[in-house]
């Protein structure tokens, strides 16, 4: 079975702070993906990687970045977070893209306060 | 870029009573279309998916339906028991190394 973990379940944050968000995935998945789930707004990219140190922007990769460096681990960072970046973050792993579906991890509510 | 909508947003059936769930979708080239659980509090998991050369897909009391004429595709729950209550997400996609573009989700509430 699939396993995609991140780090933390719940975030507390102050405004300004610098925050990093960890997804490991143990599948030997090549792609792995960035979203936010806001209600009534459902799951939006923000960013992906179809490979080591490959990086795409989603539809909202403002105020984020990632970093992934090694095949299994893709991170997520909120450069200086915001009250906006209140969210639930959820990391997804997949073979081949998007034709075989994702497999997402639990995901990280955050709190930027 | 793809853009998926989905209806409704919530669907409150009684229990044994069938739900349907719609989405619609903006990009003619998407040819795959997974749905998506997610439970109170937990990840939203791959429950069925179709490919665009398929117009029908059932396992057990749950189906999915796609026209591809109509750039629509349905879920459809037959039987419904409270353990059916969740979110559910739709999601479309052109295959290959793209990226999945998800509907809003459709909170489904199945009372006894």
């Amino acid at each position: 079975d699939v396993k995609v973990t991140q780090s933390s379940r719940y975030l507390v944050k102050r405004t300004g702070e610098k925050v990093f968000l960890e997804c490991v995935q143990d599948m030997d998945h090549e792609n792995m993906f960035w979203y936010r789930q806001d209600p009534g707004l459902g799951l939006r990219l923000i960013y992906f990687s179809y490979d080591v140190k490959m990086k795409e922007k989603g539809d909202i990769p403002e105020g984020y970045s990632v970093s992934r460096e090694k095949k299994e681990r893709f991170s997520l960072i909120l450069e200086s977070a915001s009250t906006n970046q209140t969210s639930m973050y959820l990391c997804a792993s997949s073979q081949q893209g998007a034709a075989y579906g994702y497999t997402f991890g639990s995901g990280t509510r955050l709190t930027v306060v | 870029g793809e853009n998926v909508e989905q209806h409704p947003s919530t669907l409150s059936v009684q229990e044994g009573d069938s739900a349907v769930i719609k989405c619609t979708y903006s990009d003619s080239a998407s040819n795959y279309f997974p749905w998506y659980k997610q439970e109170l509090g937990k990840r939203p998991q791959l429950i069925i998916d179709i490919r665009s050369n398929v117009g029908e897909k059932k396992d057990q009391r749950i189906a999915v339906t796609l026209n591809k004429t109509a750039k629509h595709f349905s879920l459809h729950i037959t039987e419904t028991q409270p353990e059916d209550s969740a979110v559910y997400f739709c999601a479309a996609s052109i295959g290959g190394y793209s990226t999945l573009t998800f509907g809003k989700g459709t909170m489904l509430l199945v009372s006894p």
